[in-house]
């Protein structure tokens, strides 16, 4: 099926650092998520995005909803171990189901 | 927040024998669930979406009468894995929406090992 292009795939960064990742799409969503997964564990909500150029933050984790509508950021600020996981994009139109991007692995040293 | 409980969380069974798995939603009502699979490493891919009171809606590639979901009321729906197989092993994981636009709230999936 559809999938949204994310990126970077995988993140080695030392602690406290901040950290980029994106979505792009060729489709226009009017949502835009974003989860934080752990091994063994589903997909946790971290921010929801409804409208285009909006910025919400959520903590260190801040997101974007990019003008076009067809892109969506994250970033963490001040990386900590406990950032470690796979962050998920996601994005839909009306109700249609989400769909996923590939997912960033990100791993932080300590 | 909205609650997505899910059960089992693990299950190990024998080939050839079903499984049922079931998601909740604990403090919303949800009109519609999805189901996902997810292979190591990989990102989530939709199955189907259950709609409570009908049939539910098969992506392309699933077959329906492997994969039997019923969504029998506004809190649950389940997902039954029939004559599995080693390669129906997989990470299971359902969603949840309540009102439209809502965001999905996922359950912490079901790690399927057939045997």
């Amino acid at each position: 099926g559809q999938q949204l292009n994310q990126s970077p795939q995988s993140m080695f960064i030392q602690e406290g650092e901040d950290v980029s990742m994106n979505c792009t799409s060729s489709s226009i969503f009017n949502t835009w998520l974003w989860y934080k997964q752990e091994p063994g564990e589903g997909p946790v909500l971290l921010i929801a995005l409804y409208k285009a150029g909006e910025l919400t933050s959520n903590g260190r984790l801040t997101a974007q909803f990019g003008i076009t509508r067809k892109d969506s950021f994250l970033n963490i600020s001040a990386s900590i171990p406990s950032d470690v996981g796979i962050y998920f994009c996601a994005g839909s139109s009306g109700n249609t189901p989400l769909v996923f991007g590939k997912g960033t692995r990100l791993s932080v040293i300590a | 927040g909205a609650v997505v409980s899910q059960h089992p969380s693990r299950v190990i069974c024998k080939s050839g024998t079903s499984v049922k798995i079931e998601c909740r939603s604990l403090d919303f009502q949800a009109t519609t669930m999805f189901w996902y699979r997810q292979f190591p490493k990989q990102s989530l891919m939709l199955m189907a979406t259950s709609n409570e009171g009908s049939k539910a809606t098969y992506e392309q590639g699933v077959e329906k009468d492997k994969f039997l979901i019923n969504h029998a009321s506004l809190t649950l729906s389940t997902l039954t894995v029939t004559s599995a197989h080693p390669e129906d092993s997989s990470f299971y994981i359902c969603s949840a929406r309540g009102a439209d636009h809502s965001p999905l709230h996922f359950g912490n999936g079901t790690r399927l090992t057939v045997t």
